[in-house]
């Protein structure tokens, strides 16, 4: 069975410092996997996806992740974080024969300090 | 316009009550999912739909029904709430299922 384990529920970082929030995840075939952002009272929306293509993807906002097959791992970076960074952020992995529906990781919760 | 709506947008009802939450989509998707999201569980797939005439139960479907009424809607209903079912509740779409688009949410309360 496919499951996604994200490492700490809360980060907190100072403004301009590097992000990292870091992604696990499990799965038998190859997974297509997913970082989604969640601002306060808002829905999902996707930051970035990898999709069996180049193992570095760039998605929205500076933010990127790096797939690692050997680590099992797709963990998400910016280099400098900004105020408005301050959201929750879920990381999800998709397989394509179970008719490609999502499981979510934990979330974390990524605070900003000034 | 948004893409993808959820009414309500918060609902607040009582234990034993029969309670609809809608999703409508103007994104011409085919797939369309229902999820719950409880604080430090993620996202949990409540029910699924690959048209109107497909629906599959997600790992967490007991106490929910769904109905697809059309391509662009699908509605989730609690036949008689209960109070571990206070959550939000997200409605999403997608074409292959890998990009989901989210609607806003319902935040739903049962006392």
């Amino acid at each position: 069975a496919q499951s996604v384990t994200q490492l700490g529920s809360h980060v907190s970082v100072s403004e301009g410092a590097l992000v990292l929030l870091r992604c696990n995840y499990s799965s038998s075939v190859p997974p297509y996997l997913f970082w989604y952002v969640q601002y306060p009272n808002q829905g999902l929306q996707l930051l970035l996806k990898y999709t069996s293509a180049a193992t570095l993807v760039k998605g929205i906002n500076g933010f990127e992740a790096e797939f690692k097959k050997s680590e099992t791992s797709f963990h998400l970076t910016k280099p400098s974080a900004h105020m408005s960074d301050a959201a929750e952020y879920f990381c999800a992995v998709s397989v394509q024969n179970q008719g490609g529906k999502l499981i979510f990781g934990q979330g974390t919760e990524l605070s900003v300090k000034p | 316009d948004a893409d993808v709506t959820q009414t309500p947008r918060n609902r607040i009802t009582k234990t034993g009550k029969r309670i609809m939450l809608e999703c409508s989509q103007t994104k011409g998707h085919d797939r369309m999912y229902w999820y719950r999201q409880d604080p430090g569980l993620g996202l949990r797939l409540i029910y699924y739909s690959f048209d109107v005439k497909d629906i599959n139960k997600g790992e967490i479907s007991d106490g929910y029904s769904v109905s697809r009424q059309a391509q662009a809607k699908f509605s989730l209903s609690l036949e008689s709430a209960i109070p571990n079912q206070t959550a939000l509740y997200f409605c999403a779409t997608s074409v292959t299922g890998n990009e989901q688009f989210f609607g806003p949410g319902t935040r739903l309360t049962v006392l």
